[in-house]
């Protein structure tokens, strides 16, 4: 299966924690980004790369997270001092330059903060 | 603020009827729409897109229609199929703005037999 991978699929921590999230995007897709879902809601927009850059970051992505895509192929997701409010599906989606909008998405990353 | 509205949480049709998805806009800035379909445990994807300089795109069941004085898009699928079973994303984003997809909250569809 050449699509996006993430991993950990699940994970549940307690508050105060830290977490770390992994995506490997389609290896010839040279955006890379991260996207948040909570319940009830669609994908929030986070961040995104352009290869090892880092072009662009909202507002919802607080001084706790932190992204990374060292060689511009796999990205990381960090998320310090876990909060319950960071409780959500975390999905990354990769896509080629020359944008049309189309991003494929990997499956996911649930996580749970108690 | 909500840019992207999608007012019905819930859609059911009866197979082979035609089903219609709402989507609702505020930004004139946008000018790139796409449908997502998610699968329960899936990642969102891909349906069908529209660019702002067309009111209207075709792609096999699926017909997106865009009416911008209105700031309004809807999906049509003809016919459904219970395969179509999945939650309906709208999505929309300001020319080059890389990936930022603005989503819409999701309509889910079923499909009934």
């Amino acid at each position: 299966d050449t699509g996006v991978s993430q991993d950990p699929r699940h994970k549940i921590t307690k508050r105060g924690q830290n977490v770390t999230f992994r995506c490997d995007p389609i290896s010839e897709h040279n955006r890379l980004y991260w996207y948040r879902q909570t319940l009830g809601q669609g994908p929030e927009f986070l961040t995104y790369f352009q290869n090892e850059a880092q072009l662009e970051k909202s507002r919802l992505l607080s001084d706790r997270f932190s992204a990374e895509r060292p060689k511009g192929s796999f990205s990381t997701l960090e998320i310090q001092r876990t909060e319950q409010g960071d409780s959500a599906m975390y999905l990354c989606a990769s896509s080629r330059q020359g944008y049309t909008g189309e991003l494929f998405f990997g499956e996911g990353s649930r996580l749970t903060v108690l | 603020d909500q840019q992207v509205k999608q007012n019905s949480p819930s859609l059911s049709v009866q197979e082979g009827r035609i089903s219609i998805l709402n989507c609702d806009y505020t930004n004139s800035m946008f000018d790139y729409f796409l449908w997502y379909k998610k699968y329960p445990a899936e990642g969102p994807t891909f349906l069908i897109s529209i660019s702002s300089i067309k009111d209207k795109n075709e792609d096999g069941r699926f017909t997106v229609f865009l009416n911008k004085s209105a700031k309004h898009l809807s999906l049509h699928i003809v016919p459904s199929q219970p395969g179509d079973s999945a939650v309906y994303f709208c999505a929309a984003t300001p020319y080059n703005q890389g990936g930022k997809l603005i989503f819409g909250q999701g309509t889910e569809l079923s499909v009934k037999p």
